[in-house]
């Protein structure tokens, strides 16, 4: 039982590039999130999806697109890539939608964008 | 709107003594409270959660937390300080609305234990 799995670990790109963040959990979670963290911020939301087959926005969904492939996937896609986005990014899960559902978090992936 | 407050950066504690990483939050209606931690270089890892009954709260490694809604406060809390205490905490809202799950992180605090 791994969890929440992100690949890769580490990723250089340039300014303009586009790259994929993988995202997989093998709890049968129903929800899937995506989360950056920068310094001093706490982690904020990018996108969500409650349920496979959805997804919606969170706080800072520009320059993101992301895909729920399957109830275990839940990728996100910088199409052209900013230094802005360069950031600490980490994928959670949970089992449901309730309030009171724990979240838990994947190993996170640094992004550097030059 | 809804918010969460972790007032220090950072915390500095010795091994043994009890330590104290402050949270407060400004939500309307009955939050729904967590804290997690993040060692180095790693996701974050659940602590605890308040969502009703009893105001104080046990979680993981010792831990635990004191939801106190007149203060509109959930400071954690552990009696003895371990030098692999240290990391970052962090301690989020959430308010149920019939809605998606959406947590609301504070800043962090970063808690250092020192031998």
């Amino acid at each position: 039982n791994a969890g929440v799995t992100q690949t890769p670990k580490f990723q250089v790109l340039k300014t303009g590039q586009s790259m994929t963040l993988q995202c997989a959990q093998d709890m049968n979670h129903n929800s899937m999130y995506w989360y950056r963290q920068d310094p001093g911020m706490g982690l904020r939301l990018i996108y969500y999806s409650a349920s496979e087959g959805t997804t919606d926005k969170g706080e800072v969904p520009n320059g993101y697109n992301v895909s729920r492939l399957n109830k275990r996937e839940f990728s996100l896609r910088l199409e052209s890539a900013a230094p802005s986005q360069t950031s600490v990014y980490f994928c959670a899960s949970s089992s449901g939608t309730g309030g009171w559902d724990t979240q838990y978090f994947g190993p996170g992936t640094r992004l550097t964008v030059l | 709107a809804q918010s969460v407050a972790q007032p220090e950066d950072q915390v500095n504690v010795a091994e043994g003594n009890p330590l104290t990483v402050k949270c407060t939050y400004s939500v309307s209606g009955n939050p729904y409270l967590f804290w997690y931690v993040q060692y180095p270089n790693r996701g974050l890892q659940f602590l605890l959660k308040y969502i009703t009954g009893d105001n104080l709260v046990k979680g993981s490694y010792g831990f635990e937390a004191e939801f106190n809604k007149s203060q509109t406060s959930f400071h954690l809390k552990k009696p003895s300080a371990l030098v692999s205490d240290s990391a970052l905490y962090f301690c989020a809202v959430i308010l149920p609305s019939g809605g998606y799950n959406k947590l609301i992180f504070g800043a962090g605090t970063r808690l250092a234990v020192h031998p």
